[in-house]
């Protein structure tokens, strides 16, 4: 089983539709859970930091954590084409992050 | 914004030569790291330097690979004789005073090697 799983897509939407993206992840160890936003060969740039379970929203970003579950998700609302990029999440436990494949996101105006 | 930088931006060598991929993060952090992520796969930990030591590394990070920080700004990864699967986007990141604050990562070096 993979440490953090995260389907790739691609996923289009129409714009000002409510982007969902989730991961799941198996090692109970992770404490900190993020969300980076990735353009086409560029650095992740952080979009979410989260250390426990429940929603934490920023704007039109809102990512929930399920520790229970060992699932996390962010929601993009009224998404624009400049959210197109891809999303990955990250998890960590001590020094290091562990990071889904990531999901690429195209809105379409 | 404070920013972490990364020289070059693409580095072309051959099979079995050395290269160094420069990174300068963020003036105030003390955690470092690098991270590699091979096209169409996901980023993959490399290593984490603290007070002048390694902290952690991967599998992946085997003898071939070294880092240093040379000068007090520089932190610089070091592969020793490349090979064809080396051929990825290397980022470093920073993080500041404790090893849970957030990671802020460089635009990436692209390596290729031929």
């Amino acid at each position: 089983q993979k440490e953090v799983e995260q389907d790739p897509g691609p996923l289009s939407v129409p714009e000002g539709a409510i982007v969902s993206l989730n991961c799941t992840y198996s090692n109970s160890a992770f404490q900190y859970f993020m969300w980076y936003r990735q353009y086409s060969r560029k650095g992740p740039e952080l979009l979410m930091y989260t250390y426990s379970s429940g929603n934490k929203e920023d704007g039109r970003f809102t990512a929930q954590v399920d520790k229970s579950s060992k699932y996390i998700s962010l929601f993009i609302r009224d998404s624009q084409p400049s959210d197109s990029a891809t999303y990955l999440c990250a998890m960590r436990s001590d020094y290091k992050l562990s990071f889904g494949a990531g999901t690429t996101v195209t809105v379409r105006a | 914004e404070p920013e972490v930088t990364q020289t070059p931006s693409h580095q072309v060598t051959q099979m079995g030569q050395e290269v160094i991929l420069r990174c300068v993060p963020i003036s105030n952090h003390l955690y470092f790291y690098w991270y590699r992520q091979i096209l169409g796969q996901k980023v993959e930990f490399l290593v984490s330097f603290y007070n002048n030591e390694i902290s952690e590394k991967s599998e992946i990070f085997d003898d071939q690979f070294s880092v240093e920080r040379p000068d007090g700004s520089n932190f610089t990864l070091k592969i020793r004789s490349t090979k064809l699967e080396d051929s990825a986007m290397y980022f470093c990141a920073s993080s500041a005073g404790q090893p849970t604050d957030t990671q802020y990562f460089g635009p990436g070096t692209r390596l290729t090697v031929l």
